[in-house]
């Protein structure tokens, strides 16, 4: 258990829908991230928290928002879905915005039907 | 830069003998340094990082070798086991700025 939680951790959904994907960061980091990683690809950065404010944007469609709460548990929200948004969605967390690794969450795959 | 939906390249061995995978990074700026195993199904999870004042740092059955002039980063994985098998991602980070990841090498060791 990496201290990161995710859930739900699979989900299946059809076109048009929208979910929302949830991310809990390991205690005592502010920072979280989201990434989306299509079959066998790599990490696409999508966006930044840091305690509440967005922190910085990637390749994240405009179907899709993020938010992070005062408890510093964070958000992502598909809108539209199409079937190309199926993939793995990561979250990682860091104490900080200074140098330092991410401790990264199992993950939720979801399935565009 | 960011991984940009690129096939994964893939590198066999075979049991017992040794690993390396190879990096290159973009930005000079860069002074942090890390790899991340990933499991089929599962989230990366931290092998090893070092910093930009270091040239290499050694874990357990793996080192991690630091280029800056030619800013390249490699990790070697000795008597690589099954259990090696997965994908590797190497990321680096300049102060207060996020970590931009690889694309990733898929490691199959034969038995």
């Amino acid at each position: 258990d990496s201290g990161v939680t995710q859930t739900p951790k699979h989900l299946i959904t059809a076109t048009g829908q929208r979910v929302t994907l949830r991310c809990s960061p390991r205690s005592g980091d502010l920072s979280v991230y989201w990434y989306q990683q299509s079959l066998d690809q790599g990490l696409q950065f999508l966006i930044q928290y840091y305690n509440g404010e967005e922190r910085a944007k990637g390749n994240i469609l405009e179907r899709f928002s993020a938010q992070q709460f005062p408890d510093l548990h964070s958000e992502l929200n598909l809108s539209s879905l199409e079937l190309g948004d199926s993939a793995l969605y990561f979250c990682a967390s860091s104490l900080g915005t200074s140098s330092g690794g991410y401790t990264f969450g199992s993950g939720t795959r979801l399935t565009v039907v | 830069g960011e991984s940009v939906g690129l096939h994964l390249p893939t590198l066999s061995v075979q049991e017992g003998d040794n690993s390396i995978i190879n990096c290159a990074y973009s930005n000079s700026a860069s002074d942090y340094f890390i790899w991340y195993k990933q499991e089929s199904g599962k989230g990366p999870q931290f092998i090893i990082d070092i910093r930009s004042n270091m040239d290499k740092r050694q874990g357990q059955r793996v080192t991690v070798l630091l280029n800056k002039t030619v800013k390249h980063l490699s990790l070697q994985i000795a008597a690589t086991q099954p259990g090696d098998s997965a994908v590797y991602f190497c990321a680096d980070q300049a102060a207060g700025n996020k970590l931009t990841f690889g694309g990733g090498t898929r490691v199959l060791v034969k038995p």
